[in-house]
């Protein structure tokens, strides 16, 4: 089965501390991709980040960094020095590479950065 | 660019009523999707279209019906709808579906529908 968990339902940071976003994932393939998507308020989906299953590298993008190892299945996102614009729904997803298949979602995790 | 657009933003419309909700975008992406979410939901899949050939209905009730017109326009045709349809609907495109490697899917602003 495939399977994307999101333990943390929602979270409550202040601003400038740094935050990660739990992600745990389960498939039987070999080959699968995962992303992190942010919603706003404004409720558009906006990709930050694709991890191929074959590439283990970490991932730094500004604040931003994931931090993917196959080991445990996870895939984790860590927000550093928090900001206010930070507060959204995060939704990790997992794609699998056998034909043309849906994208699954986590259930998301709500972070709120108070100022 | 990375933009998909949706229109209308808005919509409230009766149990009699047509309406469609309206889809592009312009990044030669050959893959275009239909999600519903609800509140504190995550987006659940409804249709996929490959090469503007339907690929994946989700068991979707006969009462969403999509259309993809060419491969930069997707459009949902909603009929006779209940108000437990009310939710955010949100398009999204992809390139390359039927390659080897899966790339991201970019996403619209949504369109939130209310059933009355």
């Amino acid at each position: 089965a495939q399977k994307v968990t999101q333990a943390q339902t929602e979270i409550s940071v202040v601003e400038k501390e740094d935050v990660t976003l739990d992600c745990v994932y389960e498939t039987r393939d070999t080959t699968y991709y995962l992303f992190w998507y942010k919603q706003p308020p404004s409720g558009e989906l906006v990709f930050l980040i694709r991890r191929n299953s074959f590439d283990e590298q970490n991932e730094i993008s500004g604040r931003y960094s994931w931090n993917f190892q196959k080991s445990t299945s996870s895939f984790n996102f860590t927000i550093t020095a928090s900001q206010v614009v930070d507060s959204a729904v995060y939704f990790c997803a997992l794609l699998w590479n056998s034909g043309n298949t849906p994208l699954v979602f986590g259930k998301g995790t709500r972070l709120s950065v108070i100022a | 660019d990375t933009e998909v657009t949706q229109t209308p933003k808005h919509l409230v419309m009766g149990m009699t009523n047509k309406k469609s909700l309206k889809c592009e975008q312009h990044m030669g992406h050959r893959a275009m999707y239909w999600y519903k979410q609800k509140a504190k939901k995550p987006p659940e899949l409804m249709f996929v279209y490959s090469y503007e050939k339907l690929s994946i209905n989700e068991s979707v009730p006969s009462r969403f019906s999509p259309e993809c017109p060419n491969s930069s326009l997707l459009n949902l045709h909603l009929h006779a709808l209940q108000p437990e349809d009310s939710a955010l609907y949100l398009c999204a495109s992809s390139q390359d579906p039927g390659g080897h490697t899966k790339y991201e899917q970019y996403f619209g602003p949504g369109t939130r529908l209310t059933v009355t």
